[in-house]
């Protein structure tokens, strides 16, 4: 079975720093690019950052560009954030999920359940 | 970068009704295109990838079509379970972006 566990999550104030984990099971990690997606309170889904299956090519959302650094340890079958810089506007519920980009197929296929970030002072 | 419109932001239909959402993409995005459910506290479902193709599971009411611009997910027949989120998201090159969202409420 698929699994996909989401941490590290809590209130942190403005201009703080969190990371966030993602533990996987169930699937060979180390074969998919993998992706943080985000979801502000009571709205919409939006992209944060994806990373190769080796690490190799990283890309972001611009507006956490220089802020976030998103990670793997394939020998722990682990995905992480890090945020630095945290802003109001990061509040959200963040999403680890794979990502079927080097497949024919494309598309998050298995998500997490998410961890909460609440940046406020 | 690539905006995703969807529309309708909210529609109402009966159970049995055949619903369609529409996205539309700011540029071509060829058929790299998916479409995803999600109920409320919970986390997104994948229905649709590649603009048409099944994802395992799911039931085979969902379908989607459409390509380069344009694409629609249709519900042929509503059931309980499909009232929910709907969002359409490219993958076409980064930024991936996703639409805004349609929910689908009870009539």
């Amino acid at each position: 079975e698929v699994q996909l566990v989401e941490s590290g999550g809590g209130l942190v104030q403005p201009g703080g720093s969190l990371r966030l984990s993602c533990a996987v099971s169930g699937f060979d990690f180390r074969s998919y690019w993998m992706t943080w997606v985000r979801q502000a309170p009571g709205k919409g889904l939006e992209w944060v950052a994806n990373i190769r299956e080796d690490g190799s090519e990283i890309k972001y959302v611009d507006s956490v560009k220089g802020r976030f650094t998103i990670s793997r340890d394939n020998a722990k079958n682990s995905l992480y954030l890090l945020m630095n810089s945290l802003r109001a506007e990061d509040t959200a519920l963040y999403y680890c999920a794979r990502d079927r980009y080097t497949s024919n197929y494309g598309g998050f296929d298995f998500w997490g359940q998410g961890t909460l970030v609440t940046v406020s002072s | 970068d690539i905006q995703m419109t969807q529309s309708p932001s909210t529609l109402s239909a009966s159970v049995g009704d055949r619903v369609t959402i529409t996205c539309r993409a700011s540029q071509s995005i060829g058929m790299w295109l998916a479409w995803y459910q999600q109920k409320p506290g919970k986390a997104p479902k994948l229905l649709i990838y590649k603009e048409s193709s099944l994802q395992s599971g799911v039931p085979s009411r969902f379908s989607g079509s459409g390509s380069g611009t344009e694409f629609t997910l249709t519900i042929s027949s509503l059931q309980p379970d499909d009232f929910a989120t709907y969002y359409c998201q490219h993958y076409n090159n980064f930024p991936y972006t996703f639409g805004q969202g349609t929910k689908l409420e009870i009539k």
